[in-house]
């Protein structure tokens, strides 16, 4: 079954160096998203893209935030000066339509920041 | 503004009863509900969805239900077995953004 996959597992940054997490989406899919989890709260939504550029971000996903779809097959998160408060678990999603088509869910990058 | 909450932390159930999980939320233009699961370690996962112009969907052992007059989803599952242990949480869909709820642990005794 074809599933989404992030690398790496665990990552972890000096405070101020940039990040760049990545994501591979199921192949035929057209919406990837990106979310957070800080350890012991909910998730939060950062940022959908779809016909390579962004649909929607929330409040969270400012300007230290980039994304990317560099090639047929990766979609990237940059964090361009990562923050204490930037340390969460970060999960990538695809579906094949927008809202009403299942997300499927990468296992999430764990991203500490010292 | 827009919260979407679980009325109980955890849930204790023994395996073969019934579980209820509840969540309320506050946006009535939410068009779109979707019922989470999440296992130590993993991403979630999706169980069941509902649009708002419904009020009952089922699955297979799942069931949500969602009343709008009182912003309330609730996912039931039937027959709950020790697999199901997780967190379940429930997701509301404003105009492409996801709001999520703050989870639910399900434990299921053998």
């Amino acid at each position: 079954e074809p599933e989404v996959t992030q690398t790496p597992s665990h990552q972890v940054t000096q405070m101020g160096q940039e990040v760049i997490l990545r994501c591979v989406p199921i192949s035929n899919h057209l919406y990837f998203y990106w979310y957070r989890q800080i350890l012991g709260q909910k998730v939060e939504f950062l940022v959908s893209f779809y016909n390579n550029e962004i649909s929607e971000k929330s409040e969270i996903f400012d300007d230290q935030f980039s994304v990317e779809r560099p090639d047929g097959s990766n979609f990237t998160l940059k964090i361009r000066s990562t923050k204490l408060e930037d340390s969460a678990m970060y999960f990538c999603a695809s579906s094949e339509g927008g809202a009403g088509y299942e997300q499927y869910f990468g296992p999430g990058t764990r991203l500490t920041v010292t | 503004g827009e919260s979407v909450g679980l009325h109980l932390p955890t849930l204790s159930v023994q395996e073969g009863d019934n579980s209820i999980i509840n969540c309320a939320y506050s946006n009535s233009a939410s068009d779109y509900f979707i019922w989470y699961k999440q296992e130590s370690g993993k991403g979630p996962q999706f169980i069941i969805d509902i649009r708002s112009n419904m009020d009952k969907r089922q699955g297979q052992r799942v069931t949500v239900l969602l009343n709008k007059t009182v912003k309330h989803l609730s996912l039931q599952i039937a027959a709950t077995q020790p697999g199901d242990s997780a967190v379940y949480f429930c997701a509301e869909i404003v105009n492409g953004k996801s709001t999520f709820g703050d989870g639910t642990t399900l434990t299921v005794k053998p």
